[in-house]
């Protein structure tokens, strides 16, 4: 079945500094992948939407200049957590989709616990 | 709007039959994930329906009806790992997947 690896899976960094967070699939080409941040007790929020070879697609409210996507290529996406506040520490998670199937074509990472103090 | 509707919270007993509902509204619509979250881990994927009617898969069932807007996903011989989140989320007409907060399920011995 397909795999995402996502990593690390815990981070805790001081305010004003900067996350990277690696979003891979293993198995298969993912055209697309999506970004996702869930606070406690709450849905899964949609961050933005990251095609390979193009600007990333935000969700609004969604600050892009903070929270940097780049996904050159068709088994990577990361994102970046840029001058870090302890209003970013949540829980994000990484999904890939799987072009060519659509029942079983969604599998998310392991996610990452940010924390910023 | 879009909205997804799911109760917040559940219990039932440790070897019982539970099942937990979803009404969703949707611009556009390519199915329905029924996906099962422990705390603080990733979701994962339980079930998909496309179609209208009962799709058996081991001890979890999920049914869809588009025209009622309308899914169910049956959880059979409870167990207490069982215990999580579960969240119903359908794909619109963009193949985005619509998250409500999910159903907290509770399983007690």
């Amino acid at each position: 079945g397909a795999v995402v690896s996502q990593h690390p899976s815990r981070v805790i960094c001081k305010s004003g500094t900067s996350v990277k967070i690696e979003c891979r699939s293993l198995d298969f080409q993912a055209t697309t992948m999506f970004w996702y941040r869930q606070f406690p007790k709450q849905s899964l929020m949609l961050m933005a939407t990251s095609n390979e070879g193009s600007k990333a697609t935000y969700e609004q409210g969604v600050e892009k200049d903070k929270f940097l996507i780049n996904h050159a290529s068709l088994t990577l996406s990361t994102l970046t957590v840029t001058s870090a506040h302890p209003e970013d520490s949540s829980f994000y998670i990484c999904s890939a989709r799987r072009p060519d199937r659509v029942g079983d074509g969604y599998t998310f990472g392991s996610g990452t616990r940010l924390t910023v103090v | 709007g879009q909205n997804i509707d799911q109760p917040t919270e559940m219990t039932a007993t440790e070897g019982a039959i539970v099942q937990i509902n979803c009404t969703y509204q949707t611009s556009g619509f390519n199915g329905l994930f029924w996906y099962q979250q422990h705390a603080g881990e990733a979701p994962t994927f339980l079930s998909y329906n496309v179609l209208d009617g009962l799709e058996e898969k081991g001890r979890f069932s999920s049914f869809l009806s588009r025209s009622k807007g309308y899914s169910y996903l049956l959880l059979k011989e409870l167990q207490m790992k069982d215990s999580a989140s579960y969240l119903c989320a359908p794909l619109d007409s963009n193949y985005q997947l619509i998250w409500g907060a999910g159903t907290k399920l509770i399983i007690k011995p």
